[in-house]
């Protein structure tokens, strides 16, 4: 079964630009998450998604936004980039029904997005 | 919110020895999830063991097992037989298992060398 997959792998913007980050989950999975992951602040979570739907959001200015497809592809999206939005995103797929507790519940990590804001 | 803390920036080892992390986790739940992660220099986390709270049998797998002490609120992970492939950046992370709250809480990271 194929893992999760995150598109582009690099990418280089400048400040006050926008990007759009996406995320397809392994098959079957319904949830998505987005973490980023900087050297300073080590990993943090952004929001997740489940079934369409935001069921949780971190500690993130409103700059960062994102959503969920019927497929459970998922993208995510920040406006008005700064320098110090330059991090690693991560995004992680979990809960394939028919699974229960910590099975459901694990998440799968894809390769990562490198953002570098100039 | 949830802490996780991991106290050893960086960990060395000799090859086919073994290793030990530590995880510590601030919690006032009685059932969560607790996982270590793999980071190494590719960037992607790989899964490397995970732990439900109420199961008190320590996880194991191959030669990664957990050393969880529930009342102490300590995950430890215990890497055996140390090979050039287990050099990476490993992650705690406690999850809880109840509510609305789906994240996972990473601790720091420990950053571990392999000496051949």
């Amino acid at each position: 079964k194929a893992g999760v997959t995150q598109t582009p792998r690099y990418l280089i913007k400048t400040r006050g630009q926008q990007v759009t980050l996406s995320c397809s989950p392994i098959s079957g999975h319904r949830s998505v998450s987005w973490y980023q992951q900087t050297p300073g602040q080590g990993l943090q979570f952004l929001f997740e998604y489940f079934s369409e739907t935001q069921r949780n959001k971190g500690n993130f200015p409103g700059r960062f936004s994102g959503r969920q497809f019927s497929n459970s592809r998922s993208e995510m999206n920040v406006s008005t980039l700064e320098l110090g939005d330059s991090a690693l995103y991560l995004c992680a797929s979990s809960f394939l029904e028919g699974l229960a507790g910590v099975l459901a519940e694990t998440q799968y990590f894809g390769p990562g997005t490198r953002l570098l804001v100039l | 919110a949830q802490t996780v803390t991991q106290s050893q920036p960086e960990m060395s080892v000799q090859e086919a020895e073994t290793v030990t992390l530590s995880c510590t986790y601030d919690t006032s739940e009685s059932d969560y999830y607790l996982f270590w992660y793999k980071q190494p220099p590719s960037r992607q986390m790989i899964l490397v063991i995970r732990q439900e709270a109420y199961k008190q049998q320590n996880a194991t797998e191959n030669r990664f097992s957990v050393n969880f002490q529930k009342a102490a609120k300590s995950f430890s992970l215990k890497i055996s037989d140390s090979q050039l492939g287990d050099a990476a950046m490993y992650f705690c992370a406690y999850r809880s298992s109840w509510g609305n709250d789906y994240k996972l809480s990473f601790g720091a990271g420990t950053t571990v060398t392999v000496r051949a």
